[in-house]
């Protein structure tokens, strides 16, 4: 157990419709990353947050958004989903913003 | 543009011997590197690291060799076990333009007992 914790395991939806996943760090790590995995796809970074500030954006599409609250923990909203949406998305945290990761088991999104 | 490379998508190795997982990077200015093994339906987890000023460090049965004017690293496990058998992301860090970690797309590794 990692300690990273991430909601839902699973979600299944429909295109044109907007969600959203949850990640709560490990007790103490002020950071929070973003990632997704599609298929035969490596891990996409997404987006990084520090103690609540955006610290840096990868190739994240302009329907999808997120935020880091002052508990720290994150959340990651997709919206107007396509079926190309579909993917395992990822959740890491680390203790600073250049030690290693530890990862959330992740939530597998369905777009039907 | 993919930074991280991974050429080998599978590996099947014999239990016993070694299993050599390989890693390609195109940026100089990563300045640390990891390995990560993923199980189904789990996250990745860390399983080794080195800094770009090393050329090699071992944990155990496993050892992480950097070879920076290939930009090149290897994962060696040695003597692999079947419990070995996950899929394997290399990563690289880059913190000067705001702490980003680049992954590989993993090669799945198969201990055949």
């Amino acid at each position: 157990d990692s300690g990273v914790t991430q909601t839902p395991k699973h979600l299944i939806t429909a295109t044109g419709q907007r969600v959203t996943l949850r990640c709560s760090p490990r007790s103490g790590d002020l950071s929070v990353y973003w990632y997704q995995q599609s298929l035969d796809q490596g891990l996409q970074f997404l987006i990084q947050y520090y103690n609540g500030e955006e610290r840096a954006k990868g190739n994240i599409l302009e329907r999808f958004s997120a935020q880091q609250f002052p508990d720290l923990h994150s959340e990651l909203n997709l919206s107007s989903l396509e079926l190309g949406d579909s993917a395992l998305y990822f959740c890491a945290s680390s203790v600073a913003a250049n030690e290693k990761l530890f990862f959330g088991s992740g939530t597998q999104l369905s777009v039907l | 543009d993919q930074q991280v490379k991974q050429n080998s998508p599978s590996l099947s190795v014999q239990e016993g011997r070694i299993s050599i997982l390989n890693c390609d990077y195109t940026n100089s200015m990563f300045d640390y590197f990891l390995w990560y093994k993923k199980y189904p339906a789990e996250g990745p987890t860390f399983l080794i690291s080195i800094s770009s000023i090393k050329d090699k460090n071992e944990d155990g049965r496993f050892t992480v060799f950097l070879n920076k004017s290939a930009k090149h690293l290897s994962l060696h496990i040695v003597p692999s076990q079947p419990g070995d058998s996950a899929v394997y992301f290399c990563a690289a860090h880059l913190g000067h333009t705001g702490n980003q970690f680049y992954f590989g797309t993993g090669t799945s590794l198969t201990v055949i007992p």
